[in-house]
């Protein structure tokens, strides 16, 4: 069984370019949530989907951006990239409706130059 | 607002030692706690999951408890080992469902010495 798989790992990317950033979830699941990870922090959280729609924010601008597919995978898109964007982008994946604990992917680390 | 702290920010012990780290959090009303590893540049891995009704939580050589009313949570590693170095996150989620956002601390980083 898969668990959360994200794609790139790696990304390399200049101020003013636009990113996107892929999330499958784990077998079951049907919930995705993004996180923002800067270096020496704990993750922020950015915003959750679910049944295709945008349910939850964190304290985030409008240049972060995500999609949900029916198939329950999900995008995160950053656009007019910062240099403060650089970080470490997790997604989480969970059942709605259960008490199970959150599962993350390893993560894409964003470098913005 | 939610605010979560962990101490020590980082941590170094002998290989052996038995050792507790420690998270508070600001607001008592959680739904749940998690804490987390976390290797450099990794994902992160759940480790133990205390839902606000419970106390503790055993996995193995781990150990974490939870005491809503003074907002705090403990994490016991017994027996360290050289593979238990990592970051170590603890996050809260609240209100009444298992929909919320969670809240991480800064972590603490975990330094075992052979």
């Amino acid at each position: 069984d898969a668990g959360v798989t994200q794609s790139p790992t790696h990304l390399i990317k200049t101020r003013g370019q636009q990113v996107t950033l892929r999330c499958s979830p784990k077998s079951g699941h049907d919930t995705v949530s993004w996180y923002q990870q800067a270096l020496g922090q704990g993750p922020q959280f950015i915003f959750q989907y679910y049944e295709e729609e945008e349910r939850q924010r964190g304290n985030f601008p409008d240049r972060f951006s995500g999609h949900q597919y029916p198939n329950y995978s999900s995008e995160l898109n950053v656009n007019a990239l910062l240099l403060g964007d650089s970080a470490l982008y997790l997604c989480a994946s969970s059942r709605r409706g259960t008490n199970e604990k959150l599962f993350f992917g390893s993560g894409t680390q964003l470098s913005v130059l | 607002k939610q605010e979560v702290t962990q101490i020590p920010a980082a941590l170094s012990v002998p290989e052996g030692e038995n050792l507790v780290l420690n998270c508070s959090f600001t607001d008592s009303a959680i739904y749940n706690l998690q804490w987390f590893r976390q290797d450099p540049g990794k994902g992160l891995t759940s480790l133990l999951l205390i839902q606000s009704s419970q106390r503790e939580q055993t996995s193995g050589r781990l150990n974490a408890s939870l005491d809503k009313s003074s907002g705090r949570s403990t994490l016991y590693i017994a027996a360290s080992q050289p593979g238990d170095s990592a970051t170590y996150l603890c996050a809260v989620r609240n209100g009444s469902s298992n929909t919320g956002k969670l809240i991480f601390g800064q972590g603490t980083t975990l330094q075992v010495k052979p």
